[in-house]
Formats: structure tokens, C-alpha cells, sequence
């Protein structure tokens, strides 16, 4: 199977943790994007990356979250001090370059945090 | 602001039946439409996209939707519903000047009854 994939899947968390969650894209695709889902919501942008440059953030990225993209293929989402308000899922898109193109989503991690 | 909305929480239909789910949207320019289906406790799966020409988009499994710019509508529909269509139903709107970033819908819970 070549579409995303993330990990983990699950991770719980005390309050006050970091965490950190990985995306694998597309391998032919330059753009990767990062989404929230919080429970009868519908996912919100967080940022998103063409190659290895971060070319948006969300003002809902606080800046106790970081994502990086470093050689351009996989990408990992960091959260610091974790607050129980971070308990979401967490998903991943990938595409083309052009905004006309399909973002794939993977599977998501869901984030518990105690 | 920019946004999507769906008016629906949840559509019940019989199986056999035609069904519907609704989707309008608020944007200044020209809007790229899409549809997504999240089974539970997995990402969000892409059905269809409307990005310009034919108003009428066939999508995966049977779905399509139409665009009707003076209604500022993107309904989602197909012919004759499955149970397995059971899922929850994501309208999502890329503005095409602005960014890339996908703008959902708050989903419509999808219950199809045998």
C-alpha cells in the first residue's frame, strides 16, 4: 500500500508531556499538510509544507507545537507541554503541488492526554 | 469569513433509496469543492472534487454532486443508498487565490437502514 501512513496510531499522554507524531506522504508528492479533528468537528488546518519549506501556519498552532519536513519526505508534528485541550486526532494529507490536487489523508493518531 | 456549511447533523434513508447530503459554502472567488467520507476511527477517504466545467462530478462508489454557483451549492447524492454507506460526510472548500488549505464542513453523519 503507497498512501500515508502515520504513528502511532494511539498515543496517551500525561498533562505536561511532549509528544511527537510522524507523517509519511505520498512518495511523489511535494505538499504535506497537517489537520486537527476535535469529536463532532470537522478536521482544521494546522500548517502545511511544499518540499522541506513550511509555507502556512494556523493561528491555531500555538507555539507549543512544531512541525517540521526536513529533507522534504516525511514530516513530524511536535506538541510541548501538553494540555488536555491537545486531545484530538491528528491527521495527515499529502498532494501535488497544485491546489487543484487531491489531498490523501492517512489514518490519523489519536492523542489522549490525561 | 470563509466557510462551508452543512446543514444536516444526520440523514437517514432506507437502503434502495435515492439519498442526499447537503453542502453550501461562502467564499469570495472561485471555490475548488470537495467531498470526503470517514469511516469510524480511520482518515478521511476523498470521493469526488469539483475544480471547473461539467457542474455534474462523478465520484467513487457511485456518488456524485452537483455545483450550482447561484445556490452556492455542492449537494452530494447517489442514486441507491447501501448500508455500507453508513459514515460521516465532509464538505471541503479550497478558496483558489488565497491557499491550499482545505476549509470543512462541521460532517453529516450518514445512517442508511436496511
Amino acid at each position: 500500500d503507497t498512501g500515508v501512513s502515520q504513528n502511532p496510531r494511539h498515543k496517551i499522554t500525561k498533562r505536561g508531556q511532549n509528544v511527537t507524531f510522524r507523517c509519511d506522504p505520498i512518495s511523489e508528492h511535494n505538499r504535506l499538510y497537517w489537520y486537527r479533528q476535535t469529536l463532532g468537528q470537522g478536521p482544521e488546518f494546522l500548517t502545511y509544507f511544499q518540499n522541506e519549506a513550511q509555507l502556512e501556519k494556523s493561528r491555531l498552532l500555538s507555539d507549543r507545537f512544531s512541525a517540521e519536513r526536513p529533507k522534504g519526505s516525511f514530516s513530524t508534528l511536535e506538541i510541548q507541554r501538553t494540555e488536555q485541550g491537545d486531545s484530538a486526532m491528528y491527521l495527515c494529507a499529502s498532494s501535488l503541488v497544485v491546489s487543484t490536487d487531491t489531498q490523501y489523508f492517512g489514518p490519523g493518531t489519536r492523542l489522549t492526554v490525561l | 469569513a470563509q466557510s462551508v456549511a452543512q446543514p444536516e447533523d444526520q440523514v437517514n434513508v432506507a437502503e434502495g433509496n435515492p439519498l442526499t447530503v447537503k453542502c453550501t459554502y461562502s467564499v469570495s472567488g472561485n471555490p475548488y469543492l470537495f467531498w470526503y467520507v470517514q469511516y469510524p476511527n480511520r482518515g478521511l477517504q476523498f470521493l469526488l472534487k469539483y475544480i471547473t466545467g461539467d457542474n455534474l462530478v462523478k465520484g467513487s462508489y457511485g456518488f456524485e454532486a452537483e455545483f450550482n454557483k447561484s445556490q452556492t451549492s455542492f449537494h452530494l447524492k447517489k442514486p441507491s443508498a447501501l448500508v455500507s454507506d453508513s459514515a460521516l460526510y465532509f464538505c471541503a472548500v479550497i478558496i483558489s487565490y488565497n491557499t491550499d488549505k482545505l476549509i470543512f464542513g462541521t460532517g453529516t453523519r450518514l445512517q442508511v437502514f436496511p
